[in-house]
């Protein structure tokens, strides 16, 4: 039963690298987050997906991009890395209907230097 | 715009004591409140739900209580254990189509054998 999986767990990037974050669950739901948590903060939304091909923007968007061309993947996009984008960033996912609990991943933990 | 807020932010108890957090929200309109586990390094995991019809949760020695009109929610952990150490953070789920959560900072708690 594996729920979200994010992969990968660790991450050092250099600045002005690019990379992708990727999330995957198993549960056919249709909303999934990212979320990035800064040391000693609580969690703040970066993008959603309401279902395949349907993303918006959250509190913190700027300087990441998703897309989700099926329910069960929801990747995050990081284009010239900088030393602010530096935290632990989760995935999540929930169904819009019944008891709506949101399910998270493990996170990766990133670092920009 | 909903801000959640978690007092204390950190709280020291000996092995064996009730006690409460507690958690408020700035927007009653909100679909549900969850409150999460987070160990040092780790994800989040899913301790109770109480959705906006509903007054309180229970989960073995845990108790949620929701109170929209005054915009509170508490956390009741009773006979706390070391094992209980952790961060407990809520969050509040909007009432409008995206669904996302609101995170407060968490509360640190540190539970002395």
């Amino acid at each position: 039963n594996a729920g979200v999986t994010q992969t990968p767990k660790f991450r050092i990037l250099k600045i002005g690298q690019s990379m992708t974050l990727q999330c995957a669950q198993d549960m056919n739901h249709n909303y999934m987050y990212w979320y990035r948590q800064d040391p000693g903060m609580g969690l703040k939304l970066i993008y959603y997906s309401v279902g395949a091909g349907i993303t918006d923007k959250g509190e913190v968007p700027n300087g990441y991009n998703v897309s989700r061309s099926t329910t069960e993947d929801f990747p995050l996009r990081l284009e010239l890395a900088a030393p602010s984008q530096t935290s632990v960033y989760f995935c999540a996912s929930s169904v819009t209907t019944g008891s709506t609990e949101a399910f998270f991943g493990q996170g990766t933990r990133l670092t920009v230097v | 715009k909903q801000e959640v807020t978690q007092i204390p932010a950190a709280l020291s108890v000996p092995e064996g004591e009730n006690l409460v957090l507690n958690c408020s929200f700035t927007d009653s309109a909100i679909y549900n409140l969850q409150w999460f586990r987070q160990d040092p390094g780790k994800g989040l995991t899913s301790l109770l739900l109480i959705q906006s019809s509903q007054r309180e949760q229970t989960s073995g020695r845990l108790n949620a209580s929701l109170d929209k009109s005054s915009g509170r929610s508490t956390l009741y952990i009773a006979a706390s254990q070391p094992g209980d150490s952790a961060t407990y953070l809520c969050a509040g789920a909007g009432d409008t189509g995206r669904r996302a959560l609101t995170f407060g900072s968490g509360t640190r708690l540190q539970v002395q054998p």
